[in-house]
């Protein structure tokens, strides 16, 4: 079952407008991942967060994570249209054995960014 | 794509008929993970591997096995195909299964099961 869940589901904003989506998620979590893909394409990593940190910066994307919410935020700063793409949180569960750690990822937030 | 290929990249097959999908990484990574990503569902682990022969089932694996004979190759195999496995597959490696590593995804192979 889905550990982490977006929202919104899809998002539309002009070119240079910020866009913030949030990730909720179940059980606790050693960290959480947010993903990119393309259409058509494999995703790609975005940044990592681990759970003793509140908040991450990489270029123009600000991740912040509440553990006593279970809750993530991405945001993406002065928008262009090639951020246009789906976004993905991921968070990590252990197996049976607790040594091999898992991704479970939400459905995503389509992020439509116009020119 | 970080060295993945998968191929075949698209792939049409008649139900109960065999697939074999491959993914191959030039990274020599330990861990390599089979997903499939299904619209309304995201992306669902199927297997993974953890080491050469060392495979476990992830949530999704009824009607798909795996294998694992070298450290580049980590095979996906539906044995007998069903119009319920038509979905896109992507392939992912990490260089450790433990905690705070991102795994990197391969192009994807889109399957559809008539």
């Amino acid at each position: 079952s889905q550990q982490g869940e977006e929202d919104p589901q899809a998002l539309s904003i002009q070119e240079g407008e910020n866009a913030t989506m949030n990730c909720s998620y179940k059980t606790s979590i050693n960290n959480l991942q947010w993903y990119r893909q393309n259409s058509g394409r494999g995703l790609v990593h975005l940044i990592l967060i681990r759970s003793n940190e509140r908040e991450k910066h990489s270029g123009r994307l600000r991740v912040t994570l509440d553990t006593s919410k279970k809750s993530s935020s991405l945001l993406i700063t002065a928008s262009r249209a090639a951020d246009t793409a789906s976004y993905f949180c991921a968070t990590d569960v252990s197996d049976s054995g607790g040594s091999n750690y898992k991704l479970t990822f939400g459905k995503g937030t389509l992020l439509t960014v116009n020119p | 794509d970080a060295g993945i290929t998968q191929s075949p990249r698209h792939k049409v097959t008649e139900t109960g008929t065999p697939v074999t999908l491959r993914c191959h990484q030039t990274e020599n990574h330990r861990y390599m993970y089979w997903y499939r990503q299904d619209p309304g569902h995201g992306l669902r682990l199927i297997h993974y591997s953890y080491g050469v022969k060392d495979t476990d089932k992830g949530e999704v694996s009824d009607g798909y096995s795996v294998s694992r004979s070298k450290t580049e190759d980590f095979l996906l195999t539906l044995e007998s195909a069903t119009s319920s496995q038509t979905s896109v597959y992507f392939c992912a490696i990490s260089s450790s299964g433990g905690r705070s590593y991102e795994q990197y995804f391969g192009p994807g192979t889109r399957l559809t099961v008539t």
